[in-house]
């Protein structure tokens, strides 16, 4: 069955970085497009980057553009968010989700990871 | 790009049907056949219940259907129970590589 396990979240200063990591299991990781959705304390989901099933293609949420890089490594199954100048309305839990796309099209997301809280504060 | 509208929270007794809806723009839901729904329990990850506007992936309840009309998404319950109270986001691709979801939708079975 599908698995996605999300790890790296944790406390950080306001200007720190972080690297979340999300270990993918029981499909064919190259062949699907992967995201990675934020969720702050008691609020809604947003999203904050997608990447192809290459890596050649990478977009990003305004709010994050500039500060957090996402990146896959396929021959590991993974899929990456590097989170620098972190802010305080960055903490949120962070969900990795298995994307349905095609073109650049992401159509829905049909898997998702536990997902990992990561918190800025001084 | 705005966050689609959804009511904050609806309600309804078990067996009754409810509708959930999502609002957005010719730019998002009204420009692509790309939405779909998310129940999320809490401290749970969400869900995929509907895609592609009104596809049931294998599990899901033919109680839970989608539509679309415009520029505005509809996720109906029908025979609901107790179960099925939670929160409910819809999504929709909004051009130029942008990703939207909407607000979320508490829902109450009384």
């Amino acid at each position: 069955q599908v698995q996605l396990v999300e790890s790296g979240g944790g406390l950080v200063k306001p200007g720190g970085s972080l690297r979340l990591s999300c270990a993918a299991s029981g499909f064919t990781f190259s062949d699907h497009y992967m995201s990675w959705i934020r969720q702050a304390p008691g609020k809604g989901l947003e999203w904050v980057s997608y990447i192809n099933t290459g890596g050649a293609t990478i977009y990003y949420a305004d709010s994050v553009k500039g500060r957090f890089t996402i990146s896959r490594d396929n021959a590991r199954k993974s899929v990456y968010l590097q989170m620098n100048s972190l802010r305080v309305e960055d903490t949120a839990v962070y969900y990795c989700a298995r994307a349905r796309g095609i073109g650049g099209y992401v159509g829905y997301f049909d898997s998702w990871g536990q997902g990992t809280l990561v918190t800025v504060s001084s | 790009q705005s966050a689609l509208t959804q009511p904050r929270s609806v309600s309804g007794s078990p067996g009754q049907s409810v509708t959930v809806s999502c609002t957005g723009t010719s730019s998002d839901i009204g420009g692509y056949n790309y939405v779909s729904w998310y129940q999320q329990h809490p401290g749970k990850a969400p869900k995929l219940m509907i895609y592609d506007v009104s596809k049931r992936p294998s599990g899901v309840p033919d109680r839970f259907s989608g539509s679309k009309s415009g520029n505005t998404a509809s996720l109906t319950i029908a025979g609901l129970q107790a179960e099925d109270e939670a929160d409910y986001y819809c999504y929709s691709y909004a051009g130029s590589y942008t990703l939207v979801f909407g607000g979320g939708t508490k829902l109450t079975v009384l």
